[in-house]
């Protein structure tokens, strides 16, 4: 079974600190995605990447980065957290073929005040 | 571009009623199409896809067919349970658009009472 893991079920994080979100797959998957999850609003993608060292923009790249060195390992970083960036965040992976499906991490939930 | 609309919820039905969450979807290439649930606390799971028109994919008792003259993918169960409450996602994802990445519906939220 592929396993998507994400550093952290829960974070409080203070406003305008630097905040990583880490994510760890072990399928050797090629592409892997950030998404953000908001009541009403659904998933949004943030940032996603094909390869290592690799990295495309979402819909909402605003505000965020990410980081690839290891194809395991996706980072995603919040430079200044803001409050409203308190939101769910879901990490997936997928390999690069047409009508594969994407694999979910638990999520991290992610508290700005 | 490429989106997907999903029916409004919560949607709200007694045990063993027929469940019908309509999901539609426009796309600049050949999609295919996802169903995606997540129960309380938990990330998202496949339920079931499909990747070709006329297919029909089917998981636990769920269904949906890929119908492309009407660019749906509307999921339907017979009987609902208790333990089928949860957000509900319908996706899709084309080649070469935002690389490979899913494009979600906003989710609906289905509750079972018994």
């Amino acid at each position: 079974d592929v396993k998507v893991t994400q550093s952290s079920r829960y974070l409080v994080k203070r406003t305008g600190e630097k905040v990583f979100l880490e994510c760890v797959q072990d399928m050797d998957h090629e592409n892997m995605f950030w998404y953000r999850q908001d009541p009403g609003l659904g998933l949004r993608l943030i940032y996603f990447s094909y390869d290592v060292k690799m990295k495309e923009k979402g819909d909402i790249p605003e505000g965020y980065s990410v980081s690839r060195e290891k194809k395991e390992r996706f980072s995603l970083i919040l430079e200044s957290a803001s409050t409203n960036q308190t939101s769910m965040y879901l990490c997936a992976t997928r390999l690069l073929i047409v009508g594969t499906e994407a694999f979910f991490g638990q999520g991290t939930r992610l508290t700005v005040v | 571009g490429n989106s997907v609309t999903q029916m409004e919820g919560p949607v709200t039905l007694s045990e063993e009623a027929f469940l019908t969450i309509n999901c539609t979807y426009t796309a600049t290439g050949y999609p295919s199409l996802f169903w995606y649930v997540q129960y309380p606390g938990e990330g998202l799971q496949l339920l079931l896809k499909a990747t070709k028109a006329d297919d029909k994919g089917s998981n636990k008792g769920f269904e949906a067919t890929y119908r492309k003259e009407t660019t749906s993918f509307h999921l339907e169960k017979g009987s609902v349970q208790v333990s089928d409450s949860a957000v509900y996602f319908c996706a899709l994802s084309v080649v070469g658009q935002a690389g490979t990445a899913l494009i979600f519906g906003k989710g609906t939220t289905l509750s079972v009472s018994s």
